[in-house]
Parts: structure tokens; sequence; C-alpha cells
């Protein structure tokens, strides 16, 4: 079993609908979370950091964290053609440097 | 701008050959580190360095080698020992004690011929 599982899809949604992208772990001691956004043959792009639990918002965008159930979520409101892309969960240890990452779920927002 | 860059964007090697991946940061940024992405997979750690001089083994270091002589570059060697090298190289950096989020490059994809 994977350390960080995450729906590879595709999720095809139309341009305005709310997405709502999901990771679950299973190491307890994940303390930091991260989203990226990834475009076709380009680098990870840093959309969303979070330490804990809780919800943080920056625009569009939502992470929520909840360690209890080692489950967090991505949520974009408004979505746009623009938002096309594949996100990548990853977290990490206190203290440690490596990331891990899960395989990342590939959104496509039709126009 | 400040920022990483991997360079060249696409890479082929030819069997027998050790290539060379260059990545360099003008982030002042402490720690670098070597990632591969195949595809449907998530990205997987090959060699870290927190400091100049200094660097470890990540999960898949096997086939690979790196050095860090200078604060700003972190290059990375795919040797022959590497028996399958196609994928997407990713290079990524962070400050501090890295609690810091790391930041990528863009990339580079390396296929045989």
């Amino acid at each position: 079993q994977k350390e960080v599982e995450q729906d590879p899809g595709p999720l095809s949604v139309p341009e305005g609908a709310i997405v709502s992208l999901n990771c679950t772990y299973s190491n307890s001691a994940f303390q930091y979370f991260m989203w990226y956004r990834q475009y076709s043959r380009k680098g990870p792009e840093l959309l969303m950091y979070t330490y804990s639990s809780g919800n943080k918002e920056d625009g569009r965008f939502t992470a929520q964290v909840d360690k209890s159930s080692k489950y967090i979520s991505l949520f974009i409101r408004d979505s746009q053609p623009s938002d096309s892309a594949t996100y990548l969960c990853a977290m990490k240890q206190s203290g440690r440097r490596a990331l891990t990452f899960g395989s990342g779920t590939r959104l496509q927002v039709q126009p | 701008d400040g920022g990483i860059t991997q360079s060249p964007k696409y890479l082929f090697r030819k069997e027998g050959q050790n290539v060379t991946l260059s990545c360099e940061q003008n982030l002042n940024h402490d720690a670098m580190y070597w990632y591969r992405q195949d595809p449907g997979q998530g990205l997987r750690l090959i060699y870290y360095s927190q400091i100049v001089n200094d660097f470890q083994k990540g999960d898949i270091a096997e086939g690979y080698s790196v050095s860090r002589e200078k604060k700003e570059s972190f290059p990375l060697t795919v040797t022959s020992a590497q028996k399958n090298p196609t994928a997407f190289y990713l290079c990524a950096s962070t400050s501090g004690t890295g609690d810091q989020p790391q930041h990528f490059g863009d990339g580079t994809r390396l296929s045989i011929l």
C-alpha cells in the first residue's frame, strides 16, 4: 500500500464548477501538507501549503486537512479552463527533508 | 527574476553513456533536491543536499550521482548503471530549516536513443 493515495482521474468538469481533489495517507507523522499544480511538460507549481489540521484559503483555492481521518482536500471554486492540469498532493514530517507525493489527479475544465 | 533553471529541456542518452543534467538556482536556498517522475506516478526522491559539499541518497539513488560544489548548483549525473533512465527529472530547492515548501524547476526529459 502506498503511503499517499490519490485518484488519478481524469476528472472532467464544466467551467464554473466547484472541484474537489483529495488525498488519503497512512503515516500519522506527516505534519506539512502541500498542493502543487503541474501543467504538461512543466515543473510543479506550489498552490497551497498548510501545517497540521484546518482550512486555508487563497483566492479560488481552499486547502483542508483532517489529520484524524488522514485526509486532505483541495477545493477550486469557479473553475476555469486554465485550471486544467495535474494536481499533486505532497506531505512531509517535521524536520525531514523528503516530500512524499501522491500520483496526481488530472483535471480537465471544459469551456 | 529568482528561480530554478534546469537544462537542457530534452536530453537523449545512448547505451553505456553517462549524461549530466544541470540545475541552477538564484533564490539563495540552502537545500536542493532531485526527483524523478514517471507517467502516472508521483515524484520520487533521488538525492538531496542541505549544504555545499554534503548530500544524501533518497529512495532511488542507484545509478545516479550528484555533486554540490557551489550553493547555486546541484548537477545530477545519470550513469550507465541506471538501466531504466527514461523519465522526467525535476530539481527543487528550499530555504531555512527544511519545513519550508519546495519550489521546482521546469524539468529535463531524458530519453534513450
